[in-house]
């Protein structure tokens, strides 16, 4: 297994415009999470998966915004009529989740969005 | 609710220099302890963990961090910085049981490691 991949890496976008990203996790792992990380800041949490099911979602996560995980494999993550504060890199990290119990979250490399 | 303090956002050493990165924890339920490392433009690695048991844990890289419960720290150490040690810090943490699986990172601490 090759991780957690992201795609695409980097997307420049026109300010209005929808973008959606792709988070494919680590084959076996059950817990799928989406970070946004501004700049000089901490990721900040956005919502996550439990399979197919969105268990939790952020109050960050505003209505443009819409996350998906269908069959409970790769997920995307979806944000209608970007804003130049939509700017940041957007962070997907996948965990197992046995018996009930955390365990640590493995992420990818991120897709760092420019809205112009 | 849960939150990380990170005293500092950049920290300055000389190669071979003990490195300290500190980092202080309020958690509502008992905590799982996280440190990760981020290199320019990638994703997040862990260096180590802390979970239940042993209060000393040791990391990848020479890293190691002790959970002080009465002081609701997690400070990260290295006894000799490297070069390749240039990056930046995160502290996280987070509950054990689902509803609480969700991190909560501290705002970071680059590191600088001069010659």
């Amino acid at each position: 297994d090759t991780g957690v991949s992201q795609d695409p890496r980097h997307k420049i976008t026109k300010r209005g415009q929808n973008v959606t990203f792709r988070c494919d996790p680590i084959s076996e792992h059950n817990r799928l999470y989406w970070y946004r990380q501004t700049l000089g800041q901490g990721p900040e949490f956005l919502t996550y998966f439990q399979n197919e099911a969105q268990l939790e979602k952020s109050r960050l996560l505003s209505d443009r915004f819409s996350a998906e995980r269908p069959k409970g494999s790769f997920s995307t993550l979806e944000i209608q009529r970007t804003e130049q504060g939509d700017s940041a890199m957007y962070l997907c990290a996948s965990s197992p989740f046995p018996r009930g119990k955390n365990t640590e979250a493995f992420f990818g490399q991120g897709t760092r969005l420019t809205v112009v | 609710a849960q939150s990380v303090t990170q005293l500092g956002s950049h920290v300055s050493v000389s190669e071979g220099a003990l490195v300290l990165l500190r980092c202080n924890y309020s958690s509502s339920v008992p905590p799982y302890l996280f440190w990760y490392v981020q290199y320019p433009n990638q994703g997040l690695q862990l260096l180590l963990k802390y979970t239940t048991g042993a209060t000393l844990v040791k990391g990848i890289n020479g890293f190691e961090a002790e959970f002080k419960k009465s002081e609701t720290s997690f400070h990260l150490t290295k006894p000799s910085a490297h070069m390749s040690d240039a990056a930046e810090y995160f502290c996280a943490v987070s509950g054990y049981t689902g509803a609480n699986s969700k991190l909560t990172f501290g705002k970071g601490i680059t590191l600088s490691v001069r010659p």
